[in-house]
């Protein structure tokens, strides 16, 4: 189970968009419509900003929004705004309850 | 309100265990899958496995397979995580988590286990 394959850092002023990717294989992220993204402050627990690819809980703001092509799923995240500034971990499952993290990205708002 | 309250902070010799708990309130137990996830200081998240609270049935990633052992007690809605043979690179903060990945997911705070000698 190796890793998901996210870049280290991502960064865009504040109104941009910014989409990070998320690669995988036909194992994990192209096997299942199961890619979460979870953002996470300094210090903090992480939080589920997507689940099930480009599904977003409740009281996530819409300027966060998830798809997937292939082995590879994508966050975008519009309208930039300082709060956004965090880490982003995308997540997949990998079958026979198996999961998989990505490496992470770093956020920067500039 | 779903509360997940994991045990204080560690300091471990390498080749010892520790065992982290979290105690789970405001919802069925048994319900939900639970996972254990850690972090190591400025490093990503690593997902360790997961127990299933109803069965007592375990997933653990290959890369604990033989050193982590998952365990419930569902007398007091109490998932375990045994970690053993304790090496430095295993210092991390070290979170229970609900349903990954899905909108009935919680974690808790996390616990801090520093590996030195």
């Amino acid at each position: 189970q190796s890793a998901l394959t996210q870049p280290p850092s991502a960064s865009g002023s504040p109104g941009q968009s910014v989409t990070i990717s998320c690669a995988g294989t036909n194992s994990d992220v192209g096997g299942y419509n199961y890619v979460s993204w979870y953002q996470q402050h300094p210090g903090k627990a992480p939080k589920l900003m997507i689940y099930e690819v480009s599904k977003r809980p409740s009281g996530v703001p819409d300027r966060f929004s998830g798809s997937k092509s292939g082995n590879t799923a994508s966050l975008t995240v519009s309208g930039l705004q300082a709060e956004d500034e965090a880490d982003y971990y995308c997540t997949s499952y990998a079958g026979n309850n198996n999961y998989v993290f990505g490496t992470g990205t770093k956020v920067t708002v500039l | 309100q779903v509360q997940l309250v994991q045990s204080g902070a560690e300091v471990k010799k390498p080749g010892a265990s520790v065992k982290v708990s979290c105690k789970a309130s405001g919802y069925t137990f048994s319900g939900h899958y639970m996972h254990w996830v850690r972090q190591a200081p400025g490093q990503g998240l690593e997902w360790m496995g997961l127990i299933i609270p109803n069965s007592g049935g375990t997933n653990y990633a290959q890369k604990f397979q033989g050193r982590v052992i998952m365990s419930r007690d569902t007398s007091i809605s109490t998932v375990y995580m045994e970690l053993s043979r304790l090496r430095s690179d295993d210092t991390a903060v070290y979170y229970c988590a609900r349903e990954l990945g899905t909108p009935e997911g919680y974690w808790g705070l996390g616990t801090l286990v520093t590996v030195s000698s």
